[in-house]
């Protein structure tokens, strides 16, 4: 398979325990991007990375919330002390951008989502 | 920021009738548009694009209209079949740099046989 890969595809913890979520890109893929999925909503964006700089990070990201992408290559989102406001699937998604301003930006290619449940 | 709004959450169709999803944005720089189905479980993916410079896109029984002016694109669907049931997602950004697209609420599309 080589679309773009979560996981753990689910994870159930209880509140104030930290928590680790992995993604891996598809591998030609520069950019790679974080949300968050509630039920009965779309995808709402947490942050992104260009290679490993992390450019952008929504206000949804709290300070317990960090993503990391050390090589560019797979990234990790960590949620600290969850809460069960943090209950929702976090999906990954990655694009190839062309160009040194990104002029030219490809799809987003969606993972399969890990479903965290917060007890 | 971008604002997207999704019209109906929920649609019920006859097999074979046509379906038809809205959406309106709110930033008049956005002018990347994608579609994507999410069937239960799974991941969303796109079904179709449309980029600003274009009012209409059609692939097979799909299709997704554009109107710049009033901040509004839908879908089309045309035949609809069993397997079309699903969650349909609309979503408005901009390239460069694609980094800020934001999601509809989402539509329930369930076809009946």
């Amino acid at each position: 398979d080589t679309g773009v890969s979560q996981d753990p595809r689910h994870k159930i913890t209880k509140r104030g325990q930290n928590v680790t979520f992995r993604c891996d890109p598809i591998s030609e893929h520069n950019r790679l991007y974080w949300y968050r999925q509630t039920l009965g909503q779309g995808p709402e964006f947490l942050t992104y990375f260009q290679n490993e700089a992390q450019l952008e990070k929504s206000r949804l990201l709290s300070d317990r919330f960090s993503a990391e992408r050390p090589k560019g290559s797979f990234s990790t989102l960590e949620i600290q002390r969850t809460e069960q406001g943090d209950s929702a699937m976090y999906l990954c998604a990655s694009s190839l951008v062309y160009g040194s301003t990104g002029g030219r930006a490809d799809t987003q290619y969606f993972g399969p989502g890990t479903r965290l449940t917060v007890l | 920021g971008e604002n997207v709004e999704q019209h109906p959450s929920t649609l019920s169709v006859q097999e074979g009738d046509s379906a038809v999803i809205k959406c309106t944005y709110s930033d008049s720089a956005s002018n990347y548009f994608p579609w994507y189905k999410q069937e239960l479980g799974k991941r969303p993916q796109l079904i179709i694009d449309i980029r600003s410079n274009v009012g209409e896109k059609k692939d097979q029984r799909i299709a997704v209209t554009l109107n710049k002016t009033a901040k509004h694109f839908s879908l089309h669907i045309t035949e609809t079949q069993p397997e079309d049931s699903a969650v349909y997602f609309c979503a408005a950004g901009r390239i460069p740099p694609n980094n800020d697209m934001r999601f509809g609420a989402g539509t329930r599309l369930t076809v009946k046989p």
